[in-house]
């Protein structure tokens, strides 16, 4: 089975500066993806930026970026140019390729962005 | 706008009583998900469901069911058999195939009295 391990409970970061989250999954898959998702305090999952396993380059979104590790089994998201609205939990998350493909969480991290 | 609506926001629920979540989609997706989350700790798997009239057991499924009559519809059924409902409850949609992202509603929370 599949599983994703976030050992940072909470992490704090000060505004404006940069942040990185840790995420690590266990899968004898080779074709998969990998999510991170935040939750703020309305509690709405938002899709913060996704990556192919069998994709090379480490995706972007503006000021999120993500360093995938495959044979370490590593996805980290890192935050820069931190705001007070990135203030929230979150989710790394695992999808195998298929057609029956469950989303697969980790515990969550909370972020906390300080003045 | 397409979206996933959840109902009611906040639901409680009496002792022995059994309760229904409401999921509705507009996306045209054939995937639906419902998932479980408790303070502190991810989001688990209860039950998902890639076409109409068929579904399957996620990790945690006991004491729950479901339907799926309509595609648009995917409500959930917390029975009285499931000991500890106090909850935050998620229903999500998607394409069912390849690694498209999962479109969440705002969810329920479900407190026992």
């Amino acid at each position: 089975a599949q599983t994703v391990t976030q050992s940072q409970p909470e992490m704090s970061v000060q505004e404006a500066e940069t942040v990185t989250l840790s995420c690590t999954y266990d899968t004898s898959e080779s074709d998969y993806y990998l999510f991170w998702y935040k939750q703020p305090p309305s509690r709405q999952m938002i899709l913060v930026i996704r990556q192919e396993a069998y994709k090379q380059q480490n995706a972007t979104e503006n000021r999120f970026s993500v360093n995938f590790q495959k044979a370490a089994k590593s996805f980290s998201l890192k935050i820069s140019d931190s705001q007070l609205g990135d203030a929230a939990m979150y989710f790394c998350a695992y999808r195998r390729i298929g057609t029956a493909s469950k989303l697969t969480f980790g515990t969550g991290t909370r972020l906390q962005v300080t003045l | 706008d397409g979206g996933i609506t959840q109902s009611p926001k906040y639901l409680f629920r009496k002792e022995g009583q059994n309760v229904t979540l409401s999921c509705e989609q507009n996306l045209n997706h054939d995937a639906m998900y419902w998932y479980r989350q408790d303070p502190g700790q991810g989001l688990r798997l209860i039950y998902y469901s890639q076409i109409v009239n068929d579904f399957q057991k996620g990790d945690i499924a006991e004491g729950y069911s479901v339907s799926r009559e309509k595609k648009e519809s995917f409500p959930l059924t917390v029975t009285s058999a499931q000991k500890n409902p106090t909850a935050f409850y998620l229903c999500a949609s998607s394409v069912v195939t390849g690694g498209e992202k999962l479109f969440f509603g705002s969810g329920t929370q479900l407190s026992v009295l």
